[in-house]
């Protein structure tokens, strides 16, 4: 089936550190990817997507590229802040055979950037 | 912002008893879903809707059940609370082209004792 998997954290850098925070999935066809982030006590928002291969999704300042080749979606940031800290959760858009659209999400990788 | 809010926010309950959240938004979207969040898990859906009185399984349905009697509103109950089912539980909507993704509320924290 589906799914989605993040490299393990969390992630610890420094203020003006890159980041990356790896992603793959499985899925049959070509799903569109997301990467959502979510600060502490609040949902989830939506930070960046790519719909098809090679797409380049960003958005304050993150990026991440869609790669059919090697089903990966990392995300990028050449210089994070102290208000970059948070989970950031890497998903694919599945369908069913009903046609209905759901989401299948990794299990997230928590940021932490100190001064 | 998507319109969506989520009550109770803070929930503390005692195994055995019932438990219903609510989602409410505000702009007549189609589709809603409720999640729960899990360390380890990430998100998982529990259910979904697509239209009044239009709902769904997913994954982690076992042990509650929805409904939706109006666009705006859709309800999760837990008819008997377990430990198991001590989570976060976020709502969303999704809007539909062109705006063909997923919006969250911002959670229900919720203790089963």
């Amino acid at each position: 089936g589906d799914s989605v998997t993040q490299m393990e954290g969390p992630v610890t850098l420094s203020e003006e550190a890159f980041l990356t925070i790896n992603c793959t999935y499985t899925a049959t066809g070509y799903p569109s990817l997301f990467w959502y982030v979510q600060y502490p006590g609040e949902g989830l928002q939506l930070l960046l997507k790519a719909t098809k291969a090679d797409d380049k999704g960003s958005n304050k300042g993150f990026e991440a590229t869609y790669r059919k080749e090697t089903t990966s979606f990392h995300l990028e940031k050449g210089s994070v802040q102290v208000s970059d800290s948070a989970v950031y959760f890497c998903a694919l858009r599945a369908y069913r055979n009903t046609g209905f659209q759901k989401l299948v999400f990794g299990t997230g990788t928590r940021l932490l950037v100190s001064p | 912002d998507a319109g969506i809010t989520q009550s109770p926010r803070h929930k503390v309950t005692e195994t055995g008893t019932p438990v219903t959240l609510r989602c409410h938004q505000t702009e007549n979207h189609r589709y809603m879903y409720w999640y729960r969040q899990d360390p380890g898990h990430g998100l998982r859906l529990i259910h979904y809707s697509y239209g009044v009185k239009d709902t769904d399984k997913g994954e982690v349905s076992d042990g509650y059940s929805v409904s939706r009697s109006k666009t705006e509103d859709f309800l999760l109950t837990l008819e008997s609370a377990t430990s198991s089912q001590t989570s976060v539980y976020f709502c969303a909507i999704r809007p539909g082209l062109p705006k063909d993704t997923q919006y969250f509320g911002p959670g229900t924290r919720l203790t089963v004792l």
